[in-house]
């Protein structure tokens, strides 16, 4: 049974960049597509992005300046890293894996959405 | 601001009927399918239906998804107790080279 762990800091200062591992169990990383998703305190859901362990990355536009996504298939991890953080970037941060892949005629490319999830970490921005 | 558009609340009583509506535009539910996600507090999102109209293995018949133009809708029939949580619409948008789109959730009483 895939089972995802996201790990990391639980605070983050201003400015500083935030950096969280996903552990993947019970499956290789070496196949899908994997997301991040994150939901700040009483709020709704925010997509993030998505990684493939050949490289390939599709970001938010409103965070692809300061998102990068890469997986450790040796490790069977993930890691997200979020630069110039603030206060706004504080939230649960979720991995997950993102195998259902549908076509989208309007943009001729794939898309993937997240089927199983981690449990989630949650991350405050302070000093 | 969410791109779908969400109540932010909906209710009913044991055994009756909801839907939940989940309105956006040509770029997302116009063009692509539909995504449900159904969330009780302080845990992970689940994937309720997906592609639209189809339910991964487990979700009960109960739960059924549609589309119409530039909305979409989540049915739940025979409303229980359990089904009291937050649920979220999700599209791909074609804008912008491509991204997902969320709505602001739908928080779902028995009341």
């Amino acid at each position: 049974q895939l089972q995802l762990q996201e790990s990391g800091p639980g605070l983050v200062k201003p400015s500083e960049t935030l950096s969280l591992t996903c552990s993947v169990s019970g499956g290789p990383t070496n196949t899908f597509y994997w997301s991040w998703v994150r939901q700040p305190p009483g709020k709704g859901l925010e997509w993030i992005g998505f990684v493939h362990y050949g490289g390939t990355t599709k970001y938010n536009p409103a965070l692809q300046s300061r998102v990068s996504m890469s997986i450790d298939t040796s490790r069977n991890q993930l890691s997200l890293h979020l630069k110039s953080v603030t206060a706004a970037d504080s939230a649960t941060y979720y991995c997950a894996r993102a195998s259902v892949q549908e076509f989208s005629r309007g943009g001729g490319a794939f898309y993937y959405a997240s089927d199983v999830w981690g449990q989630g970490i949650t991350v405050t921005v302070s000093s | 601001q969410s791109v779908l558009t969400q109540p932010p609340s909906a209710s009913g009583t044991p055994g009756q009927p909801i839907t939940i509506s989940c309105s956006g535009g040509s770029s997302n539910i116009g063009s692509n399918h539909v995504f449900w996600y159904q969330q009780f507090p302080g845990t992970a999102p689940k994937l309720l239906i997906y592609r639209t109209t189809q339910r991964p293995s487990g979700v009960p018949d109960r739960f059924s998804g549609s589309k119409s133009g530039t909305s979409a809708s989540l049915a739940i029939t025979g409303l229980r107790s359990e089904d009291e949580a937050d649920y979220y619409c999700a599209a791909w948008d074609d804008t912008l080279s491509g991204f997902w789109v969320l709505g602001g959730g739908t928080k779902v009483t028995v009341l």
